[in-house]
């Protein structure tokens, strides 16, 4: 089955600090995704890529950054963390883009305090 | 943007039991729906999909279609206590990569 590694698992970040979440996959998928879970709104968007070195902005981009420096790896990155960014944080990644099955990670849990 | 509306927000039933959930559309930029399980402490892996109006069934699952009206049900038959879970209805629009999710439905199937 394909898998979608995420670290760390959890993390606990100060406000105005600098974090980098790593995901990698060895399901030889073009499109990666980063999306954040909060209770009552679902998944959402923030960035996401279908080719190394490229990155597109999904839904709610502002205050993260995202690199694909390969096909099997994809990072977020807070540059300043704010408290507002505490969620639950999930790598997925999809063979042919978004009308094909999406295959999530485990998830990242990120409380900023 | 498209919204997607998920009902019930939770719902309990006794094993054995016919499960059904259903999920809203704000337009039709979908073009597939999807089904997704979240387990606690998971991510979210997908059940089923569908593409075209009308039904889908594979093995206890089965869902249903209707972009005129802008919903979606998923049916799960003969419901056991793994199946307690959160479930996620999304729609997806290929070419902008838009995955459109719903807030889920939390199911407790009581043994």
């Amino acid at each position: 089955e394909a898998a979608v590694t995420q670290s760390p698992r959890s993390k606990v970040a100060v406000t105005g600090g600098k974090v980098t979440l790593s995901c990698h996959q060895t399901n030889n998928h073009d499109y990666m995704y980063w999306y954040r879970q909060d209770t009552g709104h679902g998944l959402r968007l923030i960035h996401y890529s279908y080719v190394a070195d490229s990155t597109e902005k999904g839904d709610i981009p502002d205050g993260y950054k995202a690199s694909r420096p390969s096909q099997e790896n994809f990072s977020l990155i807070l540059e300043l963390a704010s408290l507002s960014q505490t969620a639950v944080y999930f790598c997925a990644s999809s063979d042919q883009g978004a009308n094909t099955e999406v295959f999530f990670g485990k998830g990242t849990r990120l409380t900023v305090v | 943007q498209e919204k997607v509306q998920q009902s019930p927000e939770s719902l309990i039933v006794p094993e054995g039991a016919m499960v059904s959930l259903n999920c809203s559309f704000s337009d039709s930029a979908s073009q597939s729906i999807w089904w997704y399980q979240q387990h606690p402490g998971k991510g979210p892996k997908a059940l089923i999909s569908i593409f075209s109006n009308g039904n889908k069934k594979e093995g206890r699952l089965t869902v249903y279609l209707n972009r005129a009206s802008l919903h979606v049900s998923l049916h799960i038959k003969d419901s056991q206590p793994s199946d307690s879970a959160v479930y996620l209805c999304a729609g997806a629009n290929y070419g902008n990569e838009k995955i459109t999710f719903g807030a889920g439905t939390k199911l407790t199937i009581k043994p």
